[in-house]
């Protein structure tokens, strides 16, 4: 099993630019999260599913999108980037999600630079 | 909204000294995680506790859950330059189970 993959690993962008982040598993996890991770910060929750077809807001969503068509893949959409979107983004899954969310698994991370 | 604190940021140890981390959260927990990431890598987990006043050991580390769960705990004993990285608590509220919050992180560093 590959786990969860990412790509790209590294990715700059420009201001007001958009992009998907990819992230996919192979391990039939129902649920999947993305997560950014900021100095000093730890991890903040952006959009998780406990489903195929069943997305819903974390902590922080505003400026990105998600959609889950699979149970394997979940990408992450930045709509116009901004500076601030500057962060390392981990995407991560597990088994569960409902009622209780489980062991995270996590991707090997996207590191993005917005210029 | 709900908040997962940990104390301290930063610990420095000489090898062979204990470290421990703190875990307070401001809502009741259905369950604690906790996760180790290495500088560079990604989280990977360690344990989950879901019991009241649960203690749990792996070796050298032993987690500690909260009789009112909305506090946890991390030991680790004769720390070794291994063990360096950063140790995070994550917990799901357990009025919604689905959402988990991460606390900020103990940066762990040994001096060999």
């Amino acid at each position: 099993n590959a786990g969860v993959t990412q790509t790209p690993k590294f990715q700059v962008l420009k201001t007001g630019q958009s992009m998907t982040l990819q992230c996919a598993q192979d391990m039939n996890h129902e649920y999947m999260s993305w997560y950014r991770q900021d100095p000093g910060m730890g991890l903040r929750l952006i959009h998780y599913s406990v489903g195929a077809g069943i997305t819903d807001q974390g902590e922080v969503p505003n400026g990105y999108n998600v959609s889950r068509s699979t149970t394997e893949d979940f990408p992450l959409r930045l709509l116009s980037a901004a500076p601030s979107q500057t962060s390392v983004y981990f995407c991560a899954s597990s088994y569960g999600g409902r009622p209780l969310v489980g062991e995270q698994y996590f991707g090997p991370g996207t590191r993005l630079t917005v210029t | 909204g709900q908040q997962v604190m940990q104390i301290p940021q930063y610990q420095h140890v000489q090898e062979g000294e204990d470290f421990t981390t703190y875990c307070n959260s401001s809502t009741t927990l259905s369950n604690i995680q906790w996760y180790k990431q290495r500088p560079g890598g990604h989280p990977v987990f360690l344990i989950q506790l879901v019991k009241s006043g649960e203690v749990k050991k792996q070796k050298r580390l032993t987690f500690q859950f909260g009789e009112a769960k909305k506090n946890s705990s991390l030991h680790i004993t004769a720390t070794q330059t291994t063990d360096v990285g950063t140790y995070f608590c994550a917990g799901p509220r357990e009025t919604s189970g689905s959402r988990l919050t991460f606390g900020e992180g103990t940066q762990l560093t040994v001096n060999p």
